[in-house]
């Protein structure tokens, strides 16, 4: 089955700066590739994803790139607010139906 | 609201017995997926229902555990003679497949179990 990798599992950046976490994939035959955000307590919400016939897309402070050729993709946070910090996490999915996740990025924007 | 819905939000239960969950999921998604999550993972896929089907269960879906979704609306997922390791977050999501965007499936905010 699918195997997501993610990296860092910690991450702390000033306010202002960016924000870049990276996820490699196992399986080839993935095609689209999910980014969730979770704050604490809330439920995992759909910030944006790319299909694989697509090497990046952006919307306003977020944007992920995809390698297929490496396997990895990432996601970009530029001018990160307080409101970023989250747990983040990668998915992929081989199927229309399966995703297969990531263990998680904690992003804190310190002030 | 209109998103995915799941209930009860949080559920103790003593190992053995048998609990139950209930998702709702976005009325015009005709597909509802389970997920756990445990501590400091990511979601892990379980089983899902395209209409009232299910199509695939994973082998994480021991035969305690059993979901239905009768009339291919809500859910129900139910865990019997709970052990100490079911204890988790078990989190719903839907989409619909016959959208111009298929794959992008919603989450509930979950339901936590916690078995003593």
């Amino acid at each position: 089955g699918e195997n997501v990798e993610q990296h860092p599992s910690t991450l702390s950046v000033q306010e202002g700066d960016s924000a870049v976490i990276k996820c490699t994939y196992s399986d080839s035959a993935s095609n689209y590739f999910p980014w969730y955000k979770q704050e604490l307590g809330k439920r995992p919400q759909l910030i944006i994803d790319i299909r694989s016939n697509v090497g990046e897309k952006k919307d306003q402070r977020i944007a992920v790139t995809l390698n297929k050729t490496a396997k990895h993709f990432s996601l970009h946070i530029t001018e990160t607010q307080p409101e970023d910090s989250a747990v983040y996490f990668c998915a992929a999915s081989s199927t229309d139906y399966k995703l297969s996740f990531g263990a998680g990025t904690t992003v804190t924007v310190r002030a | 609201d209109t998103g995915v819905s799941q209930d009860p939000r949080h559920k103790i239960t003593k190992r053995g017995q048998n609990v139950t969950f209930r998702c709702d999921p976005i009325s015009e998604h005709n597909r509802l997926y389970w997920y756990r999550q445990t501590l400091g993972q990511g979601p892990e896929f379980l089983t899902y229902f395209q209409n009232e089907a299910q199509l695939e269960k994973s082998r994480l879906l021991s035969d305690r555990f059993s979901a239905e979704r009768p009339k291919g609306s809500f859910s129900t997922l139910e865990i019997q003679r709970t052990e100490q390791g079911d204890s988790a977050m078990y989190l719903c999501a839907s989409s619909n497949a016959q959208a111009f965007q298929p794959y992008e499936q919603y989450f509930g905010p979950g339901t936590r179990l916690t078995v003593t």
